[in-house]
């Protein structure tokens, strides 16, 4: 398998203009964590997704950030409108979801955007 | 709610011994793990430990879990100059999916 897949590597917009980041998790993995990086809250939880149902999306910071998996191979983070206080890294993770057992998860190398 | 800590920098020679310290609060937690991140990387998970182990071993890394004092570390014997990176500690328990990271170790190998 080839991993935990996201896109764009890399991001540069302008304030206001609506950013989409691209994540397709690894086959069979029935969860789906979408992460944010920065250097002064180090990695949060925005949301996270069970067989395509978002279960927790306390971590997504306002109403500009949304996302979406509409099937089991791919889900979206969508920020509309952007602004510079998004500039992060955002990291997509799958797991396996297996009951009583570590249900790892392995991230994708993650999406750097800048918002100037 | 639930807090992971870590000390934010550790510098080490090659060929010593690295120890790298992490605290959590939540005395739920069941996984405990640890994670390495590459300068421009994701997060690559380097090895687990189970909240019923006091120990675990795994070719150069080394896990030491004190569930008392809620302590967990990491110790990587003979560390190379490939072993610098940020390390991150995560606890999850069995009542969530997501994990609680801290702010993660940078470890710097000095040749």
């Amino acid at each position: 398998d080839a991993g935990v897949i996201q896109s764009p590597r890399h991001e540069v917009t302008e304030m206001g203009q609506e950013v989409t980041l691209r994540c397709k998790p690894i086959s069979g993995h029935d969860y789906l964590f979408w992460y944010r990086q920065t250097m002064m809250r180090g990695l949060e939880l925005l949301i996270y997704f069970n067989n395509n149902v978002p279960i927790d999306d306390s971590g997504m910071p306002e109403d500009r950030f949304s996302a979406k998996m509409p099937n089991a191979s791919f889900s979206t983070l969508k920020i509309q409108p952007s602004e510079p206080r998004d500039s992060a890294v955002y990291f997509c993770a799958s797991s396996p979801g297996l009951a009583g057992v570590t249900d790892t998860q392995y991230f994708g190398p993650g999406t750097r955007l800048t918002v100037l | 709610g639930e807090d992971v800590e870590q000390s934010l920098f550790l510098s080490v020679r090659e060929g010593d011994s690295s120890v790298i310290n992490c605290t959590y609060t939540d005395s739920s937690s069941t996984y405990l793990y640890w994670y390495k991140q590459e300068p421009g990387a994701g997060l690559q998970l380097l090895t687990y430990i189970f909240s019923n182990m006091d120990m675990k071993q795994d070719q150069r890394l080394t896990v030491l879990l004190n569930k008392k004092d809620k302590h967990l570390s990491l110790r990587i014997a003979d560390t190379q100059t490939g072993d610098s990176a940020i390390y991150f500690c995560a606890e999850r328990d069995t009542g969530r999916r997501a994990l609680t990271f801290g702010s993660g170790t940078r470890l710097q190998v000095q040749p």
